[in-house]
């Protein structure tokens, strides 16, 4: 089991719908990103939030929300999205952004938009 | 544009065996260099290196940077059957601000 707790691990979901994963890390890690992994394929980075400021937002479209509410928590809201998003989300966490400071995953929610 | 290449993307061998992974790159400005296993879910961080010729080990895996050549090496002894998983080389660049991966390398360990 990973430090970085993410929910649900797995989502079904229509088009129509709208949803939340969620994202927890108590390591006092002030770093958190969004990654896309699809199948054998290496993950995609979407956000990064530093200092619960968005730093990076890597052209995703907007049917994805991120939010930081504090330094422990990183959601990512679902809003219409389309087949092709089905995959696995990953969360990560590092002590800083990058800067020597190594990514921690969760084990993801797996996606399937229906 | 930042570039990781893997090889092999994908490897057989019996347990016991031991194996390399290579990992070569073309980045500006390279800061660091990491190796990820992923087994079915979460990768998990292995090594960070940023100096060459420096060996990093943990147990049977061990790895090692040629900033002159630019690539990387990850080792591993006497393999088990819970090595099997995807090896991952991720690269970060000064003032690119993420992670570059590669496609991984997917290593089965048969008993």
């Amino acid at each position: 089991d990973t430090e970085v707790t993410q929910t649900p691990k797995h989502l079904v979901m229509g088009m129509t719908n709208k949803k939340s994963l969620k994202c927890e890390q108590h390591m006092g890690h002030r770093a958190m990103y969004w990654y896309k992994q699809k199948a054998k394929k290496p993950p995609e980075l979407m956000f990064v939030y530093s200092y619960e400021k968005l730093s990076i937002n890597e052209s995703v479209p907007s049917r994805f929300s991120p939010e930081c509410p504090n330094s422990s928590l990183l959601n990512l809201h679902l809003h219409a999205l389309q087949p092709e998003d089905s995959a696995l989300y990953l969360c990560a966490s590092s002590l800083r952004h990058l800067r020597d400071s190594p990514l921690h995953f969760g084990n993801g929610t797996r996606l399937t938009v229906t | 544009e930042d570039k990781v290449v893997q090889s092999p993307l994908s490897l057989v061998v019996h347990e016991g065996d031991t194996v390399t992974l290579n990992c070569s790159y073309e980045v500006t400005n390279f800061r660091s260099l990491l190796w990820y296993k992923q087994e079915k879910k979460a990768p998990t961080f292995l090594f960070m290196l940023t100096s060459s010729g420096i060996e990093k080990k943990s147990g049977r895996l061990s790895s090692i940077l040629d900033k002159k050549e630019l690539f990387s090496i990850l080792n591993i002894t006497a393999t088990q059957t819970g090595d099997s998983a995807v090896y991952l080389c991720a690269v970060e660049a000064f003032g690119n601000e993420k992670l570059t991966f590669g496609t991984g390398t997917r290593l089965t360990i048969i008993p």
